[in-house]
């Protein structure tokens, strides 16, 4: 089963914040963040295993709810370069499934 | 460079005509994965394998097949190719056990007409 990402696309403009939330109906031991820009492959962000960690790198962060099944990707004071579609991926016993993803765009 | 190489970028072909997706990468990783992504759904799981000889279907394995008989390639086959695979293929790596995100390759657009 597919996780759930919300929402399926966002506008901003450059220094605006945003957040996207992932969420399972499965246990999940980790998620994983990626981007993917118009072409190209999908990026590896970071990745939260279970025991409600909280990661970050720049200006972009996320969370791991364990006992709610949920992630979110904080993206603070957005740049250009924040474009892109951002998927979730959520890691069970061993496999991964990945989300339909959000298509974040950023203008000046 | 760290990487996975995935031939060809680019393909079209006809309905039936067999053809190979192949996938290297060069990081010793145990896991390989073939996704689709198609507009709207996202990354869908074709097949995977965690180690030499070993593989297992995903979410979409129909139409499809693999091997695995070294640990570097994992390619993609196709015997009977229909239009409905026309997608976006990625195939991606990483090391087993939690922790270890995904290094994807650059992707094939195959047309099937």
């Amino acid at each position: 089963q597919q996780p759930v990402q919300s929402p399926q696309a966002v506008i901003l403009r450059e220094g605006e914040d945003a957040v996207i939330n992932c969420s399972s109906s499965k246990a999940l031991y980790s998620v994983h963040w990626y981007r993917q820009k118009h072409g190209e492959a999908p990026v590896f962000l970071m990745i939260l295993l279970k025991g409600g960690e909280q990661k970050g790198h720049d200006k972009i962060s996320a969370s791991f709810n364990e006992k709610k099944q949920q992630s979110s990707l904080y993206l603070t004071a957005s740049q250009l370069s924040y474009s892109g579609t951002y998927f979730c991926g959520t890691e069970n016993v061993d496999d991964m499934r990945f989300g339909a993803g959000t298509r974040l765009t950023v203008k000046p | 460079e760290a990487q996975v190489t995935q031939n060809p970028r680019y393909l079209i072909t006809v309905t039936g005509k067999k053809l190979t997706v192949t996938c290297s990468q060069n990081m010793n990783h145990e896991y390989m994965s073939w996704y689709r992504q198609d507009p709207g759904l996202g990354l869908r799981q074709i097949y995977y394998s965690m180690n030499v000889e070993v593989t297992d279907k995903g979410d979409v394995p129909e139409g499809y097949k693999v091997s695995r008989k070294e640990k570097r390639n994992f390619p993609l086959i196709l015997e009977s190719p229909s239009p409905n695979q026309t997608s976006l293929y990625f195939c991606a790596s990483s090391f087993l056990g939690q922790g270890n995100g995904y290094t994807f390759g650059s992707g094939t657009r195959l047309t099937v007409v």
